[in-house]
Protein backbone atom coordinates (compact mmCIF):
# COMPACT_ATOMS: atom_id res chain seq x y z
CA UNK A 1 0.00 0.00 0.00
CA UNK A 2 1.05 3.27 -0.64
CA UNK A 3 2.01 5.83 2.17
CA UNK A 4 4.86 6.44 4.74
CA UNK A 5 5.85 3.66 7.23
CA UNK A 6 8.47 3.34 10.25
CA UNK A 7 9.50 0.60 12.17
CA UNK A 8 10.07 -0.45 14.39
CA UNK A 9 6.66 0.56 16.11
CA UNK A 10 8.16 -0.01 19.70
CA UNK A 11 12.15 -0.53 20.55
CA UNK A 12 13.70 -0.75 24.13
CA UNK A 13 17.56 -0.36 24.21
CA UNK A 14 19.50 0.72 26.68
CA UNK A 15 22.15 3.94 26.79
CA UNK A 16 25.65 3.39 24.81
CA UNK A 17 23.82 1.60 22.29
CA UNK A 18 23.49 2.77 18.37
CA UNK A 19 19.68 2.21 17.26
CA UNK A 20 18.16 3.02 14.01
CA UNK A 21 14.66 4.19 13.07
CA UNK A 22 13.72 3.56 9.79
CA UNK A 23 11.24 5.41 7.87
CA UNK A 24 9.93 4.27 4.02
CA UNK A 25 7.54 6.52 1.91
CA UNK A 26 5.97 5.47 -1.42
CA UNK A 27 5.01 8.51 -2.41
CA UNK A 28 8.14 9.91 -3.96
CA UNK A 29 7.89 12.97 -2.08
CA UNK A 30 10.81 15.05 -2.03
CA UNK A 31 10.71 16.08 1.27
CA UNK A 32 11.11 13.90 4.42
CA UNK A 33 11.35 14.99 7.81
CA UNK A 34 11.95 13.78 11.64
CA UNK A 35 10.23 14.45 14.64
CA UNK A 36 10.25 14.01 18.29
CA UNK A 37 7.02 14.39 20.61
CA UNK A 38 7.59 14.87 23.95
CA UNK A 39 5.11 15.82 26.99
CA UNK A 40 5.64 19.86 27.34
CA UNK A 41 7.01 20.09 24.11
CA UNK A 42 4.62 19.33 21.50
CA UNK A 43 6.44 18.02 18.34
CA UNK A 44 10.20 19.38 17.32
CA UNK A 45 11.99 18.94 13.90
CA UNK A 46 15.59 17.18 14.40
CA UNK A 47 16.05 16.62 10.81
CA UNK A 48 15.13 17.17 7.44
CA UNK A 49 16.12 16.51 3.45
CA UNK A 50 14.97 18.29 0.56
CA UNK A 51 15.79 15.33 -1.59
CA UNK A 52 18.54 12.38 -1.98
CA UNK A 53 21.76 12.94 -0.18
CA UNK A 54 20.69 16.30 0.83
CA UNK A 55 20.26 16.55 4.42
CA UNK A 56 20.29 19.38 6.94
CA UNK A 57 19.23 20.02 10.83
CA UNK A 58 16.42 20.88 12.47
CA UNK A 59 15.66 22.58 16.40
CA UNK A 60 16.65 19.42 18.08
CA UNK A 61 19.68 17.52 15.78
CA UNK A 62 22.45 16.74 18.44
CA UNK A 63 23.27 12.89 19.06
CA UNK A 64 21.11 12.22 15.74
CA UNK A 65 22.49 11.11 12.49
CA UNK A 66 20.46 11.00 9.25
CA UNK A 67 20.90 9.73 6.08
CA UNK A 68 19.11 9.89 2.44
CA UNK A 69 20.98 7.53 -0.04
CA UNK A 70 17.68 7.11 -1.98
CA UNK A 71 14.81 8.85 -2.12
CA UNK A 72 11.88 6.57 -0.04
CA UNK A 73 14.09 5.67 2.74
CA UNK A 74 15.15 8.29 5.28
CA UNK A 75 16.83 6.48 7.90
CA UNK A 76 17.57 8.18 11.68
CA UNK A 77 20.28 6.84 13.78
CA UNK A 78 21.30 7.63 17.62
CA UNK A 79 24.80 6.76 17.22
CA UNK A 80 24.66 6.37 21.49
CA UNK A 81 21.43 6.45 22.68
CA UNK A 82 20.39 8.40 26.29
CA UNK A 83 18.14 8.48 28.56
CA UNK A 84 16.89 12.19 27.22
CA UNK A 85 16.39 10.33 23.82
CA UNK A 86 13.21 8.43 25.08
CA UNK A 87 10.27 9.88 23.28
CA UNK A 88 7.88 9.49 20.26
CA UNK A 89 9.40 9.61 16.92
CA UNK A 90 7.68 10.63 13.69
CA UNK A 91 8.75 10.82 10.41
CA UNK A 92 7.01 12.52 7.74
CA UNK A 93 7.24 13.37 3.96
CA UNK A 94 5.78 16.14 1.76
CA UNK A 95 5.94 16.74 -1.87
CA UNK A 96 6.71 20.28 -2.23
CA UNK A 97 9.12 22.60 0.17
CA UNK A 98 6.03 24.81 1.17
CA UNK A 99 2.83 25.15 1.64
CA UNK A 100 2.11 21.40 1.34
CA UNK A 101 0.76 19.36 4.16
CA UNK A 102 2.91 16.83 5.92
CA UNK A 103 2.11 13.30 5.81
CA UNK A 104 3.18 11.50 8.79
CA UNK A 105 3.87 7.75 9.63
CA UNK A 106 2.75 6.16 12.88
CA UNK A 107 5.61 6.93 15.07
CA UNK A 108 8.33 4.83 16.41
CA UNK A 109 8.06 4.36 20.35
CA UNK A 110 11.65 4.46 21.46
CA UNK A 111 12.70 3.61 25.38
CA UNK A 112 16.12 4.36 26.96
CA UNK A 113 17.13 2.27 29.79
CA UNK B 1 13.46 32.02 16.96
CA UNK B 2 9.39 30.68 15.58
CA UNK B 3 6.99 30.28 18.81
CA UNK B 4 3.65 28.69 18.49
CA UNK B 5 1.75 28.95 22.01
CA UNK B 6 -1.47 26.59 22.12
CA UNK B 7 -4.21 27.21 24.95
CA UNK B 8 -5.97 25.65 26.85
CA UNK B 9 -3.42 22.49 27.19
CA UNK B 10 -6.30 20.39 28.25
CA UNK B 11 -9.59 20.38 27.97
CA UNK B 12 -13.10 18.44 29.40
CA UNK B 13 -16.23 18.77 27.94
CA UNK B 14 -19.49 17.46 27.58
CA UNK B 15 -20.79 15.59 24.29
CA UNK B 16 -22.72 17.86 22.37
CA UNK B 17 -20.72 21.17 23.36
CA UNK B 18 -18.93 23.48 21.28
CA UNK B 19 -15.37 24.14 21.79
CA UNK B 20 -12.53 26.65 20.92
CA UNK B 21 -9.15 26.12 20.71
CA UNK B 22 -6.42 28.90 20.55
CA UNK B 23 -3.25 29.22 18.81
CA UNK B 24 -0.91 32.11 18.66
CA UNK B 25 2.27 32.58 17.07
CA UNK B 26 5.10 34.50 16.40
CA UNK B 27 7.25 33.55 12.99
CA UNK B 28 9.27 35.45 11.03
CA UNK B 29 7.83 35.96 7.38
CA UNK B 30 4.64 33.89 7.84
CA UNK B 31 3.55 31.57 4.99
CA UNK B 32 0.80 29.50 6.15
CA UNK B 33 -0.91 27.72 9.42
CA UNK B 34 -1.84 24.64 9.80
CA UNK B 35 -4.18 22.57 12.33
CA UNK B 36 -3.73 18.79 12.86
CA UNK B 37 -5.97 16.12 14.53
CA UNK B 38 -3.62 13.49 16.07
CA UNK B 39 -5.55 10.08 17.63
CA UNK B 40 -3.69 7.76 18.82
CA UNK B 41 -0.86 7.48 15.93
CA UNK B 42 0.34 10.36 13.52
CA UNK B 43 -1.18 13.49 13.23
CA UNK B 44 -3.59 13.90 10.37
CA UNK B 45 -4.24 16.84 8.30
CA UNK B 46 -7.19 19.49 8.75
CA UNK B 47 -6.63 22.59 7.88
CA UNK B 48 -4.32 25.26 6.07
CA UNK B 49 -4.95 29.09 6.50
CA UNK B 50 -2.99 31.61 4.53
CA UNK B 51 -3.69 35.51 3.57
CA UNK B 52 -5.31 34.27 0.34
CA UNK B 53 -7.49 31.87 2.31
CA UNK B 54 -8.33 33.27 5.82
CA UNK B 55 -11.77 30.86 7.04
CA UNK B 56 -11.89 26.77 6.45
CA UNK B 57 -14.57 24.45 7.12
CA UNK B 58 -15.35 21.09 7.14
CA UNK B 59 -18.18 19.94 8.63
CA UNK B 60 -18.45 20.57 12.33
CA UNK B 61 -14.88 22.19 12.19
CA UNK B 62 -13.81 25.37 11.38
CA UNK B 63 -10.71 27.73 11.55
CA UNK B 64 -10.10 31.20 11.58
CA UNK B 65 -6.85 33.27 10.69
CA UNK B 66 -6.31 36.33 12.34
CA UNK B 67 -3.07 37.73 10.79
CA UNK B 68 -3.04 41.43 12.81
CA UNK B 69 -3.34 39.31 16.17
CA UNK B 70 -1.00 36.46 14.93
CA UNK B 71 -3.74 34.12 16.07
CA UNK B 72 -6.15 31.13 14.75
CA UNK B 73 -8.96 29.45 16.38
CA UNK B 74 -10.45 25.88 15.88
CA UNK B 75 -14.18 25.36 16.59
CA UNK B 76 -15.46 22.50 16.83
CA UNK B 77 -19.72 21.95 17.42
CA UNK B 78 -21.96 19.49 18.64
CA UNK B 79 -18.68 17.56 19.68
CA UNK B 80 -19.13 13.65 19.56
CA UNK B 81 -16.55 11.24 21.49
CA UNK B 82 -14.83 10.32 18.80
CA UNK B 83 -13.20 14.30 18.27
CA UNK B 84 -11.04 13.48 21.48
CA UNK B 85 -7.76 13.85 20.09
CA UNK B 86 -4.67 16.51 20.51
CA UNK B 87 -5.02 19.00 18.68
CA UNK B 88 -2.13 20.82 17.10
CA UNK B 89 -1.71 24.05 15.36
CA UNK B 90 1.79 24.77 13.73
CA UNK B 91 2.93 27.09 11.00
CA UNK B 92 4.97 27.29 8.37
CA UNK B 93 7.95 30.60 7.28
CA UNK B 94 8.59 31.24 3.81
CA UNK B 95 12.32 32.00 2.80
CA UNK B 96 15.14 30.84 4.41
CA UNK B 97 16.10 28.80 7.50
CA UNK B 98 15.02 25.48 8.19
CA UNK B 99 12.34 23.25 6.23
CA UNK B 100 9.25 21.62 7.78
CA UNK B 101 6.85 23.32 10.52
CA UNK B 102 6.87 24.75 13.97
CA UNK B 103 4.48 22.19 16.26
CA UNK B 104 2.88 24.15 19.20
CA UNK B 105 2.27 21.62 22.11
CA UNK B 106 -1.16 20.66 21.44
CA UNK B 107 -4.66 21.05 23.22
CA UNK B 108 -5.83 17.86 24.45
CA UNK B 109 -9.38 17.74 23.92
CA UNK B 110 -11.50 14.71 26.14
CA UNK B 111 -15.25 14.67 25.13
CA UNK B 112 -17.04 13.09 27.86
CA UNK B 113 -20.58 10.97 26.48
Amino acid sequence: DAGITQSPRYKITETGRQVTLMCHQTWSHSYMFWYRQDLGHGLRLIYYSAAADITDKGEVPDGYVVSRSKTENFPLTLESATRSQTSVYFCASSAIRQGGKLFFGSGTQLSVL
Amino acid sequence: EDKVVQSPLSLVVHEGDTVTLNCSYEVTNFRSLLWYKQEKKAPTFLFMLTSSGIEKKSGRLSSILDKKELSSILNITATQTGDSAIYLCAVEASGGGADGLTFGKGTHLIIQP
